[in-house]
């Protein structure tokens, strides 16, 4: 089974910051990755796919990259709205990263 | 527009069995994979399976081998999640959601909140 590893687990940061979190697999998986925002008591929402294309309605703050086994989730300035948890998840087996909570500094 | 609903809270005790349930609409139902989801309080979120309502087809997780069912029904655009004997560790958070093949999971039910204890 592929193992996605995100880091760092918790981030503290404060508005207007620029914020990257990273997801390793343990093999590559070309492109073939998704990006989640998860808010307490709600359903993961999907932002990112296939590495680095932006879901429909989700701000253009927001930006994947990467391929192979190394990719990024990067939030430009951070928004109030953006203090979640974020998990990648890969496509080949499902398996998601354990996720990064980004908290108020 | 598409929508996934989810049956409602369900509080059990170990040993009993229990099927959740998950109903797709605004879209092809028995032409995207339906995924599961659980999530542990407090945890992250860990992949189950996977159900092709057209034909059933159906792959898991082994972490979730032999120790849940799904199955569906495409004649009411349902997918299902099944116990046969609860655990108190089978608490959790269960969410359904669509799989696009090039967006994978782009759409969530609400989620079912599973409860078991004696």
């Amino acid at each position: 089974d592929i193992q996605m590893t995100q880091s760092p687990s918790t981030l503290s940061a404060s508005v207007g910051d620029r914020v990257t979190i990273t997801c390793r697999a343990s093999q590559s998986i070309s492109s073939w990755l998704a990006w989640y925002q998860q808010k307490p008591g709600k359903a993961p929402k999907l932002l990112i796919y296939k590495a680095s294309s932006l879901e429909s309605g989700v701000p253009s703050r927001f930006s994947g990259g990467g391929s192979g086994t190394e990719f990024t989730l990067t939030i430009s300035s951070l928004q109030p709205d953006d203090f979640a948890t974020y998990y990648c998840q890969q496509y080949h087996s499902w398996t998601f990263g354990q996720g990064t909570k980004v908290e108020i500094k | 527009e598409v929508q996934l609903v989810q049956s409602g809270v369900e509080v059990k005790k170990p040993g009993e069995s229990l099927k959740i349930s998950c109903k797709g609409s605004g879209f092809s139902f028995t032409t995207n994979w339906i995924g599961w989801v659980r999530q542990m309080p407090g945890k992250g979120l860990e992949w189950m399976g996977l159900i092709y309502p057209g034909d059933s087809d159906t792959r898991y997780s082994p972490s979730f081998q032999g120790q849940v069912t799904i199955s569906a029904d495409k004649s009411i655009s349902t997918v299902y999640l099944e116990w046969s004997s609860l655990k108190a560790s089978d608490t959790a958070m269960y969410y359904c959601a669509r799989q696009d093949t090039l967006k994978l999971f782009d759409y969530w039910g609400q989620g079912t909140l599973v409860s078991v204890s004696s």
